[in-house]
């Protein structure tokens, strides 16, 4: 099992840029989610799916920032336009059945300037 | 909105120390804390999943307690390792959903 795949491990933009970020669960896992890391706010919640449904978005900051998942292989974080305040890194997580621990990708580390 | 507290924030310790930091959640509709441990340029690795209070478990020198009625949890390393440097993260379950919300996390820094 290869774990969350996440790309890309780093991406540099300039503010104003459409930024996609990718993610490729573990398969057999039912539940997906996004989150942020920043000093001030630690590992910040922005979206998860449940069997490729969004089921809570209330994190999401603003609606620049949007995510899908088109199947239960593939999930896409997308910024337009980005901002450098969107500057952190961004993890990718799954879990099998609620309840079941999270397993997390390596992450992207995103630098808007 | 759920409000997970972990203290201290950082800790600094010698090779051959035990010490231990604490988790606080909301008491009132728990479902399961969790333990992640993060080290430097890695992602967060599941530790423990508790459930029942009162709950012990255990994986080498650390070890985690529970207390579900007044909402917290300890983790306990015995005898601090370098290798053991890392931010232990711990998270509960939001109280509308199935997500988890992590608390900001101890940096343990151990030095020989």
């Amino acid at each position: 099992d290869a774990g969350v795949i996440q790309s890309p491990r780093h991406e540099v933009t300039e503010m104003g840029q459409e930024v996609t970020l990718r993610c490729k669960p573990i398969s057999g896992h039912d539940y997906l989610f996004w989150y942020r890391q920043t000093m001030m706010r630690g590992l910040e919640l922005l979206i998860y799916f449940n069997n490729n449904v969004p089921i809570d978005d209330s994190g999401m900051p603003e609606d620049r920032f949007s995510a899908k998942m088109p199947n239960a292989s593939f999930s896409t974080l997308k910024i337009q336009p980005s901002e450098p305040r969107d500057s952190a890194v961004y993890f990718c997580a799954t879990r099998q059945v609620e309840g079941s621990p999270l397993h997390f990708g390596n992450g992207t580390r995103l630098t808007v300037t | 909105i759920l409000n997970v507290e972990q203290s201290p924030q950082s800790l600094h310790v010698q090779e051959g120390d035990s010490t231990n930091f604490t988790c606080s959640f909301p008491s009132s509709n728990f479902y399961a804390l969790h333990w992640y441990r993060w080290e430097t340029a890695k992602s967060p690795e599941a530790l423990f999943v508790m459930t029942l209070n009162g709950d012990e478990k255990k994986k080498g020198r650390i070890s985690a307690t529970l207390n579900t009625k007044e909402g917290y949890s300890y983790l306990y390393i015995k005898g601090s390792q370098p290798e053991d440097s890392a931010t232990y993260l711990c998270a509960d379950r939001e109280p509308a959903g199935t997500a988890l919300i992590f608390g900001k996390g101890t940096t343990l820094s151990v030095s020989s």
